[in-house]
């Protein structure tokens, strides 16, 4: 069985610090991977997508990698806000075209 | 980016009566659309694969009889809950990409729909 695994489940750090969030994957046969932030109630919101050629995407503070090898993918936060207290999903693509969800980082920024 | 618009986004019910769910692509075509339940704190569940003008491929578990899909168009896929209970009452939320099946471009998703069954 396919999965995704997240860690950490949840994380709370002063407003200021600079994330990691972790992304692993069973199969590296995939063909992108993307990630996304979901608040609460509400659908999600694309943040970055990598196809399997490219390494890593950038996107003003976000920056997100992809290691096929390792089956891994981080998504970097620099300079946390507040407002970017969220739940953080990564979703992958696998080599027969199903989606593959993680179960999610619930980040909280502390002002 | 694309928009995906769902309808509506929070729906209250008496058991057994059927609800539908609209999801619109609003500036693309999406020849497939994905259906999602999330559960409070968990990630999200595929339900169903939404293909334009045939029928919608159900994930396993996913009981296609009580769980209608319906893809006339290719900017719209419908949802119908018919004969809800409680334990159907979750949040749904649909996404879709550009273009052929197998597109591998980036995935949008609509706001979800809060369903909740009395």
């Amino acid at each position: 069985k396919q999965e995704v695994t997240q860690i950490p489940a949840a994380l709370s750090v002063p407003e200021g610090e600079n994330l990691v969030l972790n992304c692993s994957f069973t199969d590296s046969a995939i063909y992108n991977l993307q990630w996304f932030r979901q608040d609460p109630g509400k659908g999600l919101t694309s943040l970055l997508l990598i196809q399997s050629s490219q390494r890593e995407q950038t996107s003003g503070r976000l920056n997100a990698s992809l290691d096929k090898s390792s089956g891994r993918s981080t998504l970097y936060i620099a300079a946390s806000q507040p407002g970017d207290s969220a739940t953080y999903l990564c979703e992958w693509m696998d080599s027969s075209y199903k989606l593959i969800f993680g179960s999610g980082t619930r980040l909280l920024v502390r002002p | 980016g694309a928009v995906v618009s769902q309808h509506p986004s929070w729906v209250i019910c008496k058991s057994g009566t059927s609800v539908k769910i609209e999801c619109r692509s609003l500036d693309f075509q999406a020849t497939t659309m994905f259906w999602y339940r999330q559960f409070p704190k968990q990630s999200l569940m595929l339900m169903a694969t939404s293909n334009e003008g045939s029928k919608a491929t159900y994930e396993q578990g996913v009981e296609k009889d009580k769980f209608l899909i319906n893809h006339a168009s290719l900017t719209l896929s419908t949802l119908t809950v018919t004969s809800a209970h409680p334990e159907d009452s979750s949040f749904y939320i649909c996404s879709a990409r550009e273009g052929a099946p197998a597109n591998t471009g980036e995935l949008f998703f609509g706001e979800g729909s809060r369903l909740t069954v009395l």
